[in-house]
């Protein structure tokens, strides 16, 4: 079965400082890797995802986040976090084309000014 | 654009009662998926509806059931709420074969 792997359930950073958030998944085959943000009372939001091709994914706000097969990792960078980017931000994997989508834990970014 | 819609945001139902959460897909996606979000927790899926048909199913209670209707909206109907039920639940669409889920804002249940 897949699973995805968060580290860090909360995460700080400054504004204007580097974001890093990590993301490891499990599975026999590369799956279809996402990132979801959620802020507080609202639905998910997608922001990125890697589907076959370039490695480094590019999404919105600024957002970017590398496949690498041999880590098993799809971490989520930002190179200058905003005040705007407080978050909960989910890693989330598909297996197939219309397939469920399987979470990670979650992962809380403050950002402090 | 339009998006994902669902009905109601918020219910508040008594534990034993029943509720129906109603979700409205983007026009033109045929494919609705149902996850449920506790306090905290990640959200987990719990079923999907691909042209209207169920084409997966994930933990979901047996006092829950689910149907997609000829115009692809779905209901999400939950039987004999228990307090654990309180949680917000989503809906997403897609279109056919495409990977990209779009999630509506969810509907918060809160089980007294």
């Amino acid at each position: 079965a897949q699973s995805v792997t968060q580290l860090g359930s909360h995460v700080s950073v400054s504004e204007g400082a580097l974001v890093l958030l990590r993301c490891n998944y499990s599975s026999s085959v590369p799956p279809y890797l996402f990132w979801y943000v959620q802020y507080p009372n609202q639905g998910l939001q997608l922001l990125l995802k890697y589907t076959t091709g370039a490695t480094l994914v590019k999404g919105i706000n600024g957002f970017e986040a590398e496949f690498k097969k041999s880590e098993t990792s799809f971490h989520l960078t930002k190179p200058s976090a905003h005040m705007s980017d407080a978050a909960e931000y989910f890693c989330a994997v598909s297996m197939e084309y219309g397939n469920k989508l399987v979470f990670g834990a979650g992962t809380i970014l403050r950002v402090k000014s | 654009a339009a998006g994902v819609i669902q009905s109601p945001r918020h219910l508040i139902k008594e534990k034993r009662e029943t509720a129906t959460l109603k979700c409205y897909p983007i026009p033109r996606h045929d494919t609705v998926y149902w996850y449920q979000q506790g306090p905290g927790q990640d959200p987990q899926f719990l079923i999907s509806f691909y042209e209207k048909m169920q084409s997966d199913k994930g933990s979901i209670p047996d006092r829950f059931s689910a149907q997609q209707f000829s115009d692809y909206h779905s209901e999400l109907n939950m039987s004999s709420l228990e307090l654990g039920d309180s949680a917000l639940y989503f809906c997403a669409s897609s279109l056919g074969s495409f990977i990209e889920q779009f999630f509506g804002p969810g509907t918060r249940l809160t089980v007294l």
